[in-house]
């Protein structure tokens, strides 16, 4: 049971560059997420999804697109890197209204836009 | 809208307790609690759902009081491997995603 999957794990990348961040679940969870993890702001929530098709914006929406064609994948797509898009990116899954038993994390990506 | 937390940071020597502090302007069913070691991705440590409950985790213990709209996550006896990055996080409207407080740092040492 590999839980969440993210890839790349490390990645850098041109501004203007576009890119697409991997998140994959294999526990049929319905709710997944993307929040993006800067120093002394916590984790912010950028995008959702609670099922496949259906997908919704965050806090943080902006440069950011989703998709959400099955129930394990939920990839994260960076449109036109900037360098305000350094951070770290987390994919989360979980089940049940409110993640009612909690959320399960990938291990992250870290981005960085030169 | 991002649940408050309270303090920014913590230091401890191994044994001592801590209590540290969630807040939401908007009325909670549900709170979460998370732990982040350094560089390592969070872990969910338990949820507190309306009704005051308390519940544990090691000697990690939380309380929801959803009358005053708070949380609060009480470590007793701390240990070394508590060090870390604390969160709380509280559903959004629909109660399909988390909205996250800006954590907590902890540090323990011996």
């Amino acid at each position: 049971n590999a839980g969440v999957t993210q890839t790349p794990k490390f990645q850098v990348l041109k501004t203007g560059q576009s890119m697409t961040l991997q998140c994959a679940q294999d526990m049929n969870h319905e709710y997944m997420s993307w929040y993006r993890q800067d120093p002394g702001m916590g984790l912010r929530l950028i995008h959702y999804s609670v099922g496949a098709g259906i997908t919704d914006q965050g806090e943080v929406p902006n440069g950011y697109n989703v998709s959400r064609s099955t129930t394990e994948d939920f990839p994260l797509r960076l449109l036109s890197a900037a360098p305000s898009q350094t951070s770290v990116y987390f994919c989360a899954s979980s089940y049940g209204r409110g993640g009612s038993y909690g959320y399960t994390f990938g291990s992250g990506t870290r981005l960085t836009v030169v | 809208q991002q649940p408050v937390q309270s303090p920014q940071a913590v230091i401890l020597r191994e044994g001592e307790d801590a209590v540290i502090n969630c807040s939401s302007s908007k009325a909670l069913y549900s709170v979460h609690w998370y732990r982040q070691k350094h560089g390592e991705a969070p872990v969910f440590l338990m949820i507190l759902l309306k009704g005051g409950e308390q519940k544990g985790h090691e000697k990690i213990s939380a309380s929801f009081n959803e009358k005053k709209q708070q949380s609060s996550l009480y470590l007793t006896a701390s240990q070394l491997s508590y060090s870390g990055t604390y969160f709380c996080g509280t559903p959004n409207q629909a109660g399909t995603a988390l909205i996250f407080g800006k954590g907590t740092t902890l540090s323990v040492s011996s």
